[in-house]
């Protein structure tokens, strides 16, 4: 079956914009949650949704935000970038008793 | 300080060896204990999912976890050059794999 899709893979934005991060889980998986990965902080949970309500958060400014659609797909959106907002971000599809990670959307601030 | 303990590494052996990655964390909490591996430019990859304390082999894979000392361990026998990658630990309080915390990862090269 497919894998966790994840788009686009890189950009490049500057301080102050705005971005929108996309995830399309696997065919049946419902929960999909979000994670920020930096070199000193290593990988940090931002958000889980569930059928198109957020369910758990993780500590992260309000500037990160989130949805899931009803096909399961989700977006995350991050205001105002500030350059400590460049990492790498992952989303994970989980579904019976399954986790699998996306490749990852590679965002630099500038 | 951070609830998951890991050193980054790099951790160098020569192909066939044991190698042993090692976490430590200070949440009581948390239930469940999984490895991942991720290579460079992927996301990280599902290696090992236990619950609460003992042991779990895979092939050349074992895990084990002891809750007592808020510790746990990969073990990967005969390692071979496609072992170098980055291991992360993770655990979880909640049910299975939500709301993740990870460790910094633990950079492993497998020489041939």
């Amino acid at each position: 079956k497919a894998g966790v899709t994840q788009t686009p893979r890189y950009l490049i934005k500057t301080r102050g914009q705005q971005v929108t991060l996309s995830c399309s889980p696997i065919s049946g998986h419902r929960s999909v949650s979000w994670y920020q990965q930096t070199p000193g902080q290593g990988l940090q949970f931002l958000f889980e949704y569930f059928s198109e309500t957020q369910r758990n958060k993780g500590n992260f400014p309000g500037r990160f935000s989130g949805r899931q659609f009803s096909n399961s797909r989700s977006e995350m959106n991050v205001s105002t970038l500030e350059l400590g907002d460049s990492a790498l971000y992952l989303c994970a599809s989980r579904g019976n008793n399954e986790q699998f990670f996306g490749p990852g959307t590679r965002l630099t601030v500038l | 300080q951070k609830e998951v303990e890991q050193d980054p590494g790099p951790l160098s052996v020569p192909e066939g060896a044991i190698v042993s990655l090692n976490c430590t964390y200070s949440n009581s909490a948390f239930q469940y204990f999984m490895w991942y591996r991720q290579y460079s430019r992927k996301g990280p990859e599902l290696l090992m999912y236990t619950y609460s304390s003992g042991n779990k082999e895979d092939g050349r894979f074992t895990a084990q976890v002891d809750k007592s000392s808020k510790y746990i361990s990969l073990f990967i026998r005969d390692s071979q050059p496609s072992d170098s990658a980055t291991y992360l630990c993770a655990m979880s309080a909640g049910k299975g794999f939500q709301k993740l915390v990870f460790g910094t990862g633990t950079r492993l090269l497998v020489s041939p």
